[in-house]
C-alpha cells in the first residue's frame, strides 16, 4: 500500500539531546513537509522540501534540521536549541497531480524529560 | 497575510443533532484551495474536502455538507445527524498553491450518545 510512515508512533528523550523523527514515503512524491501541533492548536510548518537535496523553512525552523537525500525520506532532528521540543510531529507529502491535497503519516509523538 | 480562523474552539452535541463548523479564511490570492480535516484520536489527518477558490458549488458527502462563500471568506462545514463516531478535532486549511498549508486553530467536536 502507498503511504507515508513516520516512526516512532512515541519517543521520549532527555533534555539536551538531539532526537531525529523519521519520515518515509512511497507515493513517489516531490514535496514532503514537517508540522508541528501543540495542544489546542492547529499545526504549523518547520520545514518543507520540494525536490531532492533541497528544502526551505516553514514559520517555525528554529531548533529545528532537516535534510532530503533521497525522495521518499525527509528526516527531521529536533536539536537542544529548541527550547520546547515536547509537541506532536506530522509529516505530509504532495505530488504535483493532487492539487494541494497533502497526505499526511500518522505522527510522532515526542516527549522531553 | 493569509489566516484562517476556526471561532469555536469546542462543540458539544448529543447524538443525533446537526452541527456547523465555522471557517473564515483571510487572502489576497485569487487562486487557492480550501480544505478540511478530521484528527481523530489517534492522531493522523484524514483528508474530507478540497474546494477550489474558483467552484463556489456547495458538496454533500453522505452526512457531510460545505457551505463555500467567496463573498464572506467562509468554508463552513455541516455535519447532518451527527454520531458519535463523528467526535474529533476538525482543521480547515487554506492553501494558495505555495504548498505552504495554513491551519485554522481546530474545533473539538465532541458527539454524545
Amino acid at each position: 500500500d502507498g503511504g507515508i510512515t513516520q516512526s516512532p508512533k512515541y519517543l521520549f528523550r532527555k533534555e539536551g539531546q538531539n532526537v531525529t523523527l523519521s519520515c518515509e514515503q512511497n507515493l513517489n512524491h516531490d514535496a514532503m513537509y514537517w508540522y508541528r501541533q501543540d495542544p489546542g492548536q492547529g499545526l504549523r510548518l518547520i520545514y518543507y522540501s520540494q525536490i531532492v537535496n533541497d528544502f526551505q523553512k516553514g514559520d517555525i525552523a528554529e531548533g529545528y534540521s532537516v535534510s532530503r537525500e533521497k525522495k521518499e525520506s525527509f528526516p527531521l532532528t529536533v536539536t537542544s536549541a529548541q527550547k520546547n521540543p515536547t509537541a506532536f510531529y506530522l509529516c505530509a507529502s504532495l505530488g504535483l497531480a493532487d492539487e494541494g491535497r497533502k497526505f499526511f503519516g500518522p505522527g510522532t509523538r515526542l516527549t522531553v524529560l | 497575510a493569509q489566516k484562517v480562523t476556526q471561532a469555536q474552539t469546542e462543540i458539544s452535541v448529543v447524538e443525533k443533532e446537526d452541527v456547523t463548523l465555522d471557517c473564515v479564511y483571510e487572502t489576497r490570492d485569487t487562486t487557492y484551495y480550501l480544505f478540511w480535516y478530521k484528527q481523530p484520536p489517534s492522531g493522523e489527518l484524514v483528508f474530507l474536502i478540497r474546494r477550489n477558490s474558483f467552484d463556489e458549488q456547495n458538496e454533500i458527502s453522505g452526512r457531510y455538507s460545505w457551505n463555500f462563500q467567496k463573498s464572506t471568506s467562509s468554508f463552513n462545514f455541516t455535519i447532518t445527524a451527527s454520531q458519535v463516531v463523528d467526535s474529533a478535532v476538525y482543521f480547515c486549511a487554506l492553501d494558495n498553491q505555495g504548498g505552504k498549508l495554513i491551519f485554522g486553530q481546530g474545533t473539538e467536536l465532541s458527539v454524545k450518545p
